[in-house]
Order: structure tokens, then sequence, then C-alpha cells
């Protein structure tokens, strides 16, 4: 069974579109985190979530917004997407509220804004 | 804000060979470490963790940690082709929120 999955694997869209990525857990961890890894390979934080507390990285731009209808999923929506938006971005999650714990990531959504 | 540095590579080393991957951090209070593998086009994935000073061995793979130079390394010995891939190194951030991970060291293992 898959512990962290991502819905699509791969996004193609156009400049200024609206799309989101889904992600669920089955691993009953208490946190979960949206990732991106740009073509450079760099991964970096974009947010961390649990049932308590939302923390945006602050390098984020607002058009991003994760948004979680329960513990198991953390969905990223993003408005008017930007050429600059493409990459791979990965949903993971760790037990506990703090990330010292193992993360979990799953496949990866490869998006492209053309 | 933390940094942790490592050397992008590549490191090519020959098949049994022992290959060593180095990171640094910025900050003093971590206590946490973290290696992760990925390979190409895959999602990251947990090789090793480490929390006190010293060595932690599993399997072919041994985490080296010293909190005083603030650098931990990862040494993979009898290096297989199926090592080839990047390895991240990761800590995390001052309020425990997240991971932040090095750049990555690509290391290719010739047969």
């Amino acid at each position: 069974d898959t512990a962290v999955s991502q819905t699509p694997k791969y996004l193609v869209t156009q400049m200024g579109n609206d799309k989101s990525i889904k992600c669920e857990q089955n691993l009953g961890h208490d946190t979960m985190y949206w990732y991106k890894q740009d073509s450079k390979k760099f991964l970096k934080i974009m947010f961390s979530y649990n049932n308590k507390e939302l923390i945006i990285n602050e390098t984020v731009p607002n058009r991003f917004s994760p948004k979680s209808p329960d513990k198991a999923h953390l969905n990223l929506h993003i408005n008017s997407l930007e050429l600059g938006d493409s990459a791979v971005y990965f949903c993971a999650s760790s037990p506990g509220t703090r990330s010292y714990n193992e993360q979990f990531f799953g496949p990866g959504t490869r998006l492209t804004v053309l | 804000q933390k940094e942790v540095e490592q050397n992008s590579g590549p490191l090519s080393v020959p098949e049994g060979a022992i290959a060593s991957l180095n990171c640094t951090y910025s900050d003093r209070v971590s206590q946490s470490f973290f290696w992760y593998r990925q390979y190409s086009g895959k999602s990251p994935e947990l090789i090793m963790s480490i929390y006190s000073n010293g060595d932690k061995e599993d399997g072919r793979f041994t985490a080296q940690l010293n909190k005083a130079s603030q650098y931990v390394s990862l040494l993979i010995r009898d290096s297989q082709p199926s090592d080839s891939a990047t390895y991240l190194c990761a800590v995390p951030n001052q309020a425990g929120t997240a991971l932040i991970f090095g750049k990555g060291t690509t290391l290719s293992v010739s047969s």
C-alpha cells in the first residue's frame, strides 16, 4: 500500500490557470508538508501543517494555498500559474507535530507551466 | 536562517569502494540529522538518521556526526552501481516545523 500518494503525477497547463494537487497519507501521521524541487534539484519547504498549525514559508507567493479537509489529506491549490512555478512538488508526512522525526515523501507531481 | 552545505559532485567511485559524502550545517543547536537518497525522477527516501555524536551503522551505511565541527557525513561501504543517486543531507529548521535540505551530492558508482 502506498504510504503517501499524490495526484496527478504530471500536470501540464497554461500560464494564468488555477490548478490543484492532491496528497493523501495512510500512515496516521500528524504533520504534512509540501516541498518544491526546482530544475536544479534544490528541495525547499513551502508549507507544514498539522491539525493545529499552518506554517507558511515566507518566500512562498500567496497564489499558493494549502487546504486540508482532514488529517490524512493536504492539497495544494495554485492560482494564476506562472512559468516559474514549473517544478516537481512533493508532499510528505511525519509523526508528531514537529519535523524532528522521519519524513516520508510522496512520488511527486511534475508541474509544467507553458 | 539555517544553511546546509554539500558538495554537489558528481562523486565518482568504482564498484566496491567506499563513498564518502559530507555535509556541514550552520546552526549549532541542531539535534537531528537526516540523509535521504533520491534516484533520478523519484522521491527522496530516508536512509539514515543520527542524533548523537559519533557513528551510526546500518548495513553498508555509516553516518558520522561531529556537532562541535557542525559536520555530518555518510559513508557507503562496498559501493554498488545501485547506489548511484543524489544524496541529500537535511536538518530541522529552528522552529522544528520543516526540514532544510542541502543541494545534494550526486554519486556515481561505476561497475
